[in-house]
């Protein structure tokens, strides 16, 4: 079965500094995969996301990920987070053997101005 | 505006009493799905449904149930809520499964007592 790891489950962070979050994945096959961010009392919005061909994808808000098939992993990163980056950010799989995207557990963000 | 929107928001409800949380989208996707979000677990889906008439289980289906009569709702029922339903619950839809975005409602925080 798929599952996606996200080894940072809390990060605090000062104003300006550079952020990477990291999320790996367990299936080898095809792979859709995807940030999402859940700011506090709100919905899950998309930030990014890899489909396929180049594998440095750039989001929204300044953020980019890199896809690296032979690590399995889709880091996050910003070269220079602000306050209002504070939220939750949620790594997700979605592999051609399920009906459904597989989430990690989150990465906390708390970025102090 | 593309939205998916899910009532009621907040809702706090005792053990065995039935209650319907709706799932409405306005985008003409065919693909819906009920997450339950528990912290440090991330998201985990419930049902989903590829389209009208066509739903199947997800992860963590025990307790639930759903429907989708039309292309556009897909209601969750809890018959018989349980303490360990108390959750914030998710509904998103996409236009199909593979290579699209999955569009997140913003919630309804469940407490069962």
């Amino acid at each position: 079965a798929q599952s996606v790891s996200q080894h940072n489950h809390h990060v605090i962070l000062s104003e300006a500094a550079s952020l990477e979050l990291g999320c790996n994945y367990s299936y080898g096959g095809t792979v859709n995969l995807f940030w999402y961010v859940q700011y506090p009392g709100q919905h899950l919005q998309l930030l990014l996301k890899y489909f396929s061909g180049d594998p440095l994808v750039k989001g929204i808000k300044g953020f980019e990920a890199e896809f690296i098939k032979s690590k399995f992993s889709f880091n996050l990163r910003k070269p220079s987070v602000q306050w209002s980056d504070t939220a939750e950010y949620f790594c997700a799989v979605k592999d051609t053997g399920r009906r459904a995207l597989t989430f990690g557990s989150g990465t906390r963000l708390q970025v102090q101005p | 505006e593309a939205q998916v929107t899910q009532n009621p928001r907040y809702l706090i409800t005792v053990t065995g009493k039935k209650l319907t949380v709706t799932c409405s989208q306005n985008m003409n996707h065919e693909y819906m799905s009920w997450y339950r979000q528990d912290p440090g677990l991330g998201l985990r889906q419930i049902y989903y449904s590829m389209n009208v008439e066509v739903t199947d289980k997800g992860d963590v289906p025990e307790g639930y149930k759903v429907s989708r009569k039309e292309k556009r709702n897909f209601p969750l029922i809890l018959e018989s809520p349980s303490p360990n339903q108390t959750s914030l619950y998710f509904c998103a839809s996409s236009q199909t499964l593979d290579r699209n975005v999955q569009y997140f409602g913003a919630g309804t925080r469940l407490s069962v007592l």
